[in-house]
């Protein structure tokens, strides 16, 4: 399978806890976007890499949200003490540069993340 | 204001009708614009870009409207495989690679 991945699919836990996503993007894609997505909304911006570099954060992200890309390659999204309000869909995309700049994403099945 | 907004919907249309959904866009600059199609606890996928002169696939015709600053989908000839969500996706000038995304409008095609 030559799509974006991520793991895990599921992940419950407790409020207070911290977890850990992980995204593996398409191989020869350079940028990777992490979104997040709540019942009957659109998936909210998060947060964007070119290659390692981390070009932009959400304002709405708080400073419990940290994102990397160390190698360029896959990418991490940790959430630290979470909250129940941190309880969304987080959909990994990764995209690389189109002819005239025309950015396409190509989405993840996403990690479905419930804070008890 | 919002920087992508859609009619949530849902249109409940027959086999074989044509159904249009508008969305609109506060960034008079914004270059670049899509539709995605996201299926029940699916990921988004890209459905079509939008042109400038407008672009037709298939069943499918996208058009942009900058004086109005909206978007328009048209599916002509409805098929219950078009059940899905049609997001409404525009770049944010200042950052040529992020795309907001609407809400969404919600099609439901019965038989």
């Amino acid at each position: 399978d030559t799509g974006v991945s991520q793991d895990p699919r599921h992940k419950i836990t407790k409020r207070g806890q911290n977890v850990t996503f992980r995204c593996d993007p398409i191989s020869e894609h350079n940028r990777l976007y992490w979104y997040r997505q709540t019942l009957g909304q659109g998936p909210e911006f998060l947060t964007y890499f070119q290659n390692e570099a981390q070009l932009e954060k959400s304002r709405l992200l708080s400073d419990r949200f940290s994102a990397e890309r160390p190698k360029g390659s896959f990418s991490t999204l940790e959430i630290q003490r979470t909250e129940q309000g941190d309880s969304a869909m987080y959909l990994c995309a990764s995209s690389r540069n189109a002819a005239g700049g025309e950015e396409k994403l190509f989405f993840g099945s996403g990690t479905q993340l419930s804070v008890l | 204001r919002k920087e992508v907004e859609q009619d949530p919907g849902p249109f409940n249309v027959p086999e074989g009708a044509t159904v249009a959904f508008n969305c609109t866009y506060s960034n008079s600059a914004s270059q670049s614009f899509f539709w995605y199609r996201q299926d029940c606890r699916k990921e988004p996928k890209l459905l079509m870009s939008v042109y400038s002169s407008g672009n037709e696939d298939g069943r499918f015709t996208a058009q942009l409207n900058r004086a109005s600053q909206y978007i328009s989908l048209l599916i002509r000839d409805s098929k219950l495989s078009d059940s899905a969500t049609y997001l409404c996706v525009v770049n944010i000038p200042e950052s040529s690679y992020k795309l907001i995304f609407g809400s969404g409008t919600r099609l439901l095609v019965r038989p």
